[in-house]
């Protein structure tokens, strides 16, 4: 079956411009995560959905960040008025239920502050 | 806070020695603990989970309840173990479901 996929791969953007990151998970996950990857450096947290419930957005790293999930389906990351040091490979991740303890990880949105 | 602590940013060790990355985790409460790795231009996946017990790619790791880590374990080193490796670990969030915790990754080099 298709596995978490992670749209554009890459994407080129103007410093003060917004960008939208997709994450399609895969059918029936209930979590959903989201993971920022700077160069040669290793994953940081930024937000965790489970199905209904409120999000956990203790690793937004400013409120220029926000991410959406509609239900157990698509996700967008939202940056408004990117800077370069936003400059990274964004990742997203689901796990199925129960237990929610496996994750899928996608292939990574790299993304280009100019 | 639950947290899950990978000491070392970067190792490298030759190949056909011994290899060791670190884990500690401070969450008692979960049993579960895993390693996921890294190759260059690959995505994130599954290495080796606790409750499997099993040994994949010459790499096992073991449970230490009483120092509270999960060190990842290869006795012969290869080239291609070179990687970016996470440990990790869920932990109850709410209603229960589980959160997955990283560690921050250590970059292992083996050196030909």
């Amino acid at each position: 079956g298709a596995g978490v996929s992670q749209s554009p791969s890459n994407k080129v953007t103007e410093k003060g411009k917004d960008v939208e990151l997709r994450c399609d998970p895969i059918s029936g996950h209930t979590a959903l995560y989201w993971y920022r990857q700077r160069l040669g450096q290793g994953l940081e947290f930024l937000i965790y959905f489970q199905g209904n419930s409120a999000p956990d957005k203790s690793g937004l790293p400013s409120d220029r960040f926000s991410a959406e999930r509609t239900g157990e389906s698509v996700s967008t990351l939202t940056i408004q008025r990117t800077q370069q040091e936003d400059s990274a490979v964004y990742l997203c991740a689901s796990s199925p239920p129960p237990w929610n303890t496996e994750a899928f990880f996608g292939q990574g949105t790299r993304l280009t502050v100019v | 806070a639950q947290r899950v602590t990978q000491p070392e940013k970067l190792l490298s060790v030759f190949k056909g020695a011994p290899v060791e990355l670190k884990c500690n985790y401070s969450y008692s409460g979960s049993p579960e603990l895993f390693w996921y790795v890294q190759y260059s231009r690959q995505r994130l996946q599954l290495l080796l989970r606790h409750i499997s017990r099993e040994s994949i790619k010459g790499f096992t790791a073991d449970l230490n309840k009483g120092e509270t880590s999960f060190h990842l374990k290869k006795p012969f080193a290869q080239e291609e173990d070179s990687a970016m490796y996470y440990c990790a670990q869920p932990y109850y969030h709410f209603q229960g479901a589980q959160k997955l915790v990283f560690g921050q990754g250590t970059r292992l080099t083996i050196n030909p």
